[in-house]
């Protein structure tokens, strides 16, 4: 069964230094999203990306983070100079026809800023 | 503000016992609600998805209901098995949004 695949796993940086998370989506999906999770909080919802743009950000996602589908596989997130409350678990998902169809997620990437 | 609270907030359960987790949300205009699984340290996986005008969705052990008039789900877990131990997310959606609105979940710890 296709699934959502995100590296790395883990992610260990300094304060100030730039990061990019991986994902591939499954591969006949057309809309991505990226999610955090502050350890013991609930998912929050980040950005959404179609047809190569930004369809829908939250109040999160402000001039840090930028969102970007490289090729026809990859969709990245990138931070720019990570702060210690980025820390947390990183989702990436994707669906065919939102909000109508399930988002798949993958299992995360854990990224620590110390 | 759009809202999803969920209760209880954790359980714990004998393996074979039956369990139901409860969900109300405030978001509108509704377009479906879902009950996610996530084991600890991984990605949610989807187990049920409503839009409003159902009532009920079944996935094996695990058996949504929906009652769009109250803003209120449940979901119900038959015979417990110790797999069954994880977080339970109601997750909701708006008509012709792209993004969810998540739950802080219910943790379900299934004991032998």
């Amino acid at each position: 069964e296709p699934e959502v695949t995100q590296t790395p796993s883990h992610q260990v940086t300094q304060m100030g230094q730039e990061v990019i998370l991986r994902c591939v989506p499954i591969s006949n999906h057309l809309y991505f999203y990226w999610y955090r999770q502050i350890l013991g909080q609930k998912v929050e919802f980040l950005v959404s990306f179609y047809n190569n743009e930004i369809s829908e950000k939250s109040e999160i996602f402000d001039d840090q983070f930028s969102v970007e589908r490289p090729d026809g596989s990859n969709f990245t997130l990138k931070i720019r100079s990570t702060k210690l409350e980025d820390s947390a678990m990183y989702f990436c998902a994707s669906t065919t026809n939102p909000p109508q169809e399930t988002q798949y997620f993958g299992p995360g990437t854990r990224l620590l800023v110390l | 503000k759009n809202q999803v609270e969920q209760s209880p907030q954790s359980l714990i359960i004998l393996e074979g016992k039956n369990c139901t987790l409860q969900c109300n949300y405030t978001v509108s205009p509704f377009s479906n609600l879902r009950w996610y699984k996530q084991d600890t340290g991984r990605g949610p996986v989807s187990l049920t998805i409503m839009t409003f005008s159902e009532n009920t969705k079944s996935n094996g052990r695990y058996t949504a209901t929906l009652d769009a008039d109250t803003k209120q789900s449940s979901l119900h877990i038959t015979a417990s098995q110790l797999s069954d131990s994880a977080s339970y997310i109601c997750v909701v959606s708006l008509f012709n949004d792209y993004k969810l609105s998540f739950g802080a979940g219910t943790t379900v710890t299934v004991r032998a």
